[in-house]
């Protein structure tokens, strides 16, 4: 399986940061690469499918690059709202496999 | 817009059959591939598997040999058994709409899951 790793596992940043998160793969992905957010106790939501598409209605400040091995996450102004968990997802191949989470929290 | 509600046990013994359903409402669950994805308590998460709606499947093979994924497309529901559960299975299990975008040059598909029911806490224990 293709195993996801994201860094960092947890960070602390205030609002209007600009904050990224790193994601890498065990073997070249193609840019088949999606970004969720989860808020403590609710499900994740969708926010950006290959690597760097966002989804419709999706705030600008999230964006996302790379392709191959090596993927960000953007969010180029931190919110309130934006506090939580992101977890990158491969669909490259099976099975579909999640990073382990980077937990974004306040300063 | 479309919207799912898991459902079950939320309690199951161990060795039994953990089984449950997802409702969709304002769509059809016959119109796209519906996925599962399980978070154990404090953790993170693990997809399960799909269906397509061809009805064909693919799962996790981590747990490939006990569970299966199926549709009711007379209840509009999708359908999650997963038998001889340990507490390793206790987890929230949610579902989710696979939404499928074509990629022009190869003709394969960027897959994500965009809309996602709340989830549904299973304990497993006696």
């Amino acid at each position: 399986a293709v195993q996801m790793t994201q860094s960092p596992s947890s960070l602390s940043a205030s609002v209007g940061d600009r904050v990224t998160i790193t994601c890498r793969a065990s073997q070249a992905i193609r840019d088949d690469l999606g970004w969720y957010q989860q808020k403590p106790g609710k499900a994740p939501e969708f926010l950006i499918y290959a690597a760097s598409t966002l989804q419709t209605g999706g705030p600008s400040r999230f964006s996302g690059s790379g392709s191959g091995t090596d993927f960000t996450l953007t969010i180029s102004s931190l919110q309130p709202e934006d506090f939580a968990t992101y977890y990158c997802l491969q669909d490259y191949d099976y099975p579909w496999t999640f990073g382990q989470g980077t937990k974004v929290d306040i300063k | 817009q479309v919207q799912l509600q898991e459902s079950g046990p939320g309690l199951v013994k161990p060795s039994e059959t953990l089984s449950l359903t997802c409702t969709v409402s304002g769509g059809s669950v016959s119109s796209h591939y519906w996925s599962w994805v399980r978070q154990p308590p404090g953790k993170g998460l693990e997809w399960i598997g799909y269906i397509q709606y061809s009805g064909a499947t693919n799962y996790n093979p981590s747990l490939k040999s006990r569970v299966t994924i199926s549709v009711d497309a007379s209840k509009n529901q999708v359908l999650l058994k997963l038998n001889s559960v340990t507490a390793a299975d206790t987890a929230v299990y949610y579902c989710a709409r696979v939404g499928r975008v074509r990629r022009i040059r190869s003709g394969d598909y960027y897959n994500y899951m965009d809309v996602w029911g709340k989830g549904t806490t299973v304990t497993v224990s006696s």
